[in-house]
């Protein structure tokens, strides 16, 4: 699996867009990208994937560069229940990624 | 729809005590996962299935055996707990294929004294 690239940390006032990028340059022509979210030490959750296209959902928007190399999650309004560590993931599609977890983004959500 | 459930929750052992995590899914998905969380850390993946009766080796499989007798059920054992075994441990299952999602357990603390 590619390996992606995290800021450590951000902040984001309550209520303004967040936007969490992500560095997957070595990513292939058959892996998609996926972000998860783990909120205070409870069990990642799944928030959105994509492949090329740009995609969204009723949690979050997943911008991807042209050339695939990198990525950006959009929170749009974000609120103090999105401070979170946000992790940014590649994946194979045939079957044989190990699920890999880097460090994450610790995304702080401030009033 | 219980999702992914691992017993115990918490668990204290003394070094040296052997203990197995149970991981329960009622998804019917294929792929399994055990992952180790240590403070401040991200996940690093101890050992995975890709169905049942196959286990593989992931990150940091020393320490730990563990066995996929029945779809449903991932167990993970620690044969001879040492305190560097003291961190939260998180089961996941998917289903077949690139394009799903994974759906994790609420996680086993477990302390090693």
């Amino acid at each position: 699996d590619a390996k992606t690239t995290q800021p450590p940390s951000m902040d984001c006032a309550e209520g303004r867009a967040a936007n969490l990028p992500c560095n997957h340059s070595t990513i292939s022509g058959n892996e998609y990208v996926y972000w998860y979210r783990q909120i205070h030490s409870q069990g990642p959750q799944y928030i959105i994937h994509g492949l090329k296209n740009n995609e969204t959902n009723e949690m979050a928007s997943l911008i991807i560069t042209e050339d695939r190399k990198s990525s950006t999650l959009i929170l749009p309004h974000a609120t103090l229940r999105d401070t979170a560590v946000y992790y940014c993931i590649v994946r194979a599609w045939d079957n044989t990624d190990k699920l890999i977890f880097g460090t994450g983004t610790r995304l702080q959500v401030f009033p | 729809n219980a999702g992914v459930t691992q017993t115990p929750k918490f668990r204290v052992l003394k070094t040296g005590q052997s203990m197995t995590l149970l991981c329960a899914q009622d998804m019917n998905h294929e792929y399994m996962y055990w992952y180790r969380q240590d403070p401040g850390m991200g996940l690093r993946l101890i050992h995975y299935s890709v169905g049942e009766g196959t286990t593989a080796k992931g990150e940091v499989p020393d320490g730990y055996n563990v066995s996929r007798l029945k779809k449903q059920n991932f167990l993970l054992g620690l044969e001879s707990a040492a305190p560097s075994q003291t961190s939260v441990y998180f089961c996941a299952s998917r289903e077949t294929g690139a394009n799903t999602e994974a759906f994790f357990g609420q996680g086993t603390r477990l302390t090693v004294v």
